[in-house]
């Protein structure tokens, strides 16, 4: 079984819907984080937490928000949904430790009409 | 404010030939860490190699080799007689004092013809 897991995998929704994205780990680290990547501009963070009291905006926070139900549970919510949120959506993990080596789930791709 | 670039976009070799991926970082701290991920078609990320600020030794693996110059900020990756297998998106990315998300480089898309 996969250590991350991102659900769904694939979502069509439409402009102006409620979305959200799930993420749960096995690996038990405190940590975890939400990247959005579009081509051509890599992969940017919106959201990251260090444990479960602990959330932080990051590069691209604006039109999401986030909820850390339990240290292996993340979820990533966009409340409004539009089309330029249209990307491929990552979630990834890592310890609380110097060398912070991210692990990532295998992505979930929404395409907002 | 740390920032990571990859100034090529996309890279095109045929099979068996070496190629080497630029990555040039900005950082003000003395204690960091630099990455490499590689993306192939099939979506994921896969971790390659994680190097912190002490240690300019360069590394290899197989094919692969990652060439650390503090001088010119750089931390280049190499690929030894490409496969088709290589191709990918390849993203570096950097950690100040280990203890920050990772911010990404825009990656390089290889292309591996055979």
């Amino acid at each position: 079984d996969a250590d991350v897991t991102q659900t769904p995998r694939n979502r069509i929704t439409k402009t102006g819907k409620r979305i959200m994205l799930e993420c749960s780990q096995t690996k038990g680290h405190d940590r975890m984080y939400w990247y959005r990547q579009d081509p051509g501009l890599g992969l940017r963070l919106i959201y990251y937490s260090f444990d479960v009291k602990d959330i932080n905006k990051g590069e691209i926070s604006d039109g999401y928000s986030v909820s850390r139900q339990a240290q292996a549970k993340f979820s990533l919510s966009l409340e409004s949904a539009i089309p330029n949120q249209t990307a491929l959506y990552f979630c990834a993990t890592s310890v609380g430790i110097a060398y912070n080596e991210q692990f990532f789930g295998p992505g979930t791709r929404l395409t907002v009409l | 404010a740390q920032k990571v670039t990859q100034a090529q976009t996309e890279i095109s070799v045929v099979e068996k030939e070496d190629v080497t991926l630029d990555c040039v970082y900005e950082t003000r701290d003395t204690t960091y860490y630099l990455f490499w991920y590689k993306q192939p078609p099939s979506g994921e990320l896969v971790f390659l190699i994680r190097r912190n600020s002490f240690d300019e030794q360069n590394e290899i693996s197989g094919r692969y080799s990652w060439n650390f110059q503090k001088s010119t900020s750089s931390f280049n990756f190499t690929i030894t007689a490409s496969q088709v297998v290589d191709s990918a998106v390849y993203f570096c990315a950097l950690s100040d004092r280990g203890n920050t998300p990772l911010v990404f480089g825009k990656g390089t898309r290889l292309s591996v013809i055979a």
